[in-house]
């Protein structure tokens, strides 16, 4: 009964290669997030997706392309993967904002620890 | 740009005592929420705690509560009666825009709590 399900959990591939990371929600949310955490902890946006739609892409280099088939899932594959992407993604969903309420958190997938060699 | 500002890397609190995280925000939107998250060394991330920007009333979710200083632009977390088990990183994160469908996060603080 995991509400946020990624996978896989690790994943470490040499630079030039190609991987996917895939995500599922169960909570019935129409908006799913990628986000990237370095190594230093720091937590940033890549992108926001609302009922299969893209509506945040955080300057994210075009090498990353995430894909929405259904609001209850969202991929996200990585060309050509850099030493600089290694990182732990998260993918998370929420409800999305509703007039003056903000008050629903992200749920959080596990994670996937990526590491390019 | 908003921007989440949390000033204390690290922190230290001996078990049974209170501390509390310092966050600071900035935006220019009338509406918006202020969370706060906890990473264990496991790496899960799971909510703590919601203040809404038009809540008058400081959010309490059992040890946890937010001293939410809306002038200031504060939104300090109090962590009342530590155990080890709180030992992790916080983070504080601002959900803000129209349809709400960016939350952004601060850099993080570490607690540690000594026995």
């Amino acid at each position: 009964d995991t509400a946020v399900s990624q996978t896989p959990k690790y994943l470490v591939t040499q630079m030039g290669n190609d991987k996917s990371i895939k995500c599922e929600q169960n909570l019935g949310h129409d908006t799913m997030y990628w986000y990237k955490q370095d190594s230093k902890k720091f937590l940033k946006i890549m992108f926001s997706y609302n009922n299969k739609e893209l509506i945040i892409n955080e300057t994210v280099p075009n090498r990353f392309s995430p894909k929405s088939p259904d609001k209850a899932h969202l991929n996200l594959h990585i060309n050509s993967l850099e030493l600089g992407d290694s990182a732990v993604y998260f993918c998370a969903s929420s409800p999305s904002g509703q007039g003056l309420s903000y008050n629903s958190p992200l749920h959080f997938g596990n994670g996937t620890r990526l590491t390019v060699t | 740009a908003q921007k989440i500002t949390q000033t204390q890397p690290g922190m230290f609190v001996q078990e049974k005592e209170a501390v509390t995280l310092d966050c600071t925000y900035d935006t220019s939107d009338q509406s918006y929420g202020l969370f706060w998250y906890k990473q264990p060394s496991s790496g899960e991330m799971i909510f703590l705690i919601y203040q809404g920007s038009y809540d008058e009333q400081n959010a309490t979710e059992g040890r946890y509560s937010l001293n939410f200083q809306k002038a200031r632009k504060s939104a300090n977390l109090v962590i009342s009666a530590s155990q080890l088990g709180d030992s992790a990183m916080y983070f504080c994160a601002m959900r803000e825009g129209q349809g709400g469908f960016k939350t952004i996060f601060g850099a993080g603080t570490r607690l540690f709590v000594k026995a």
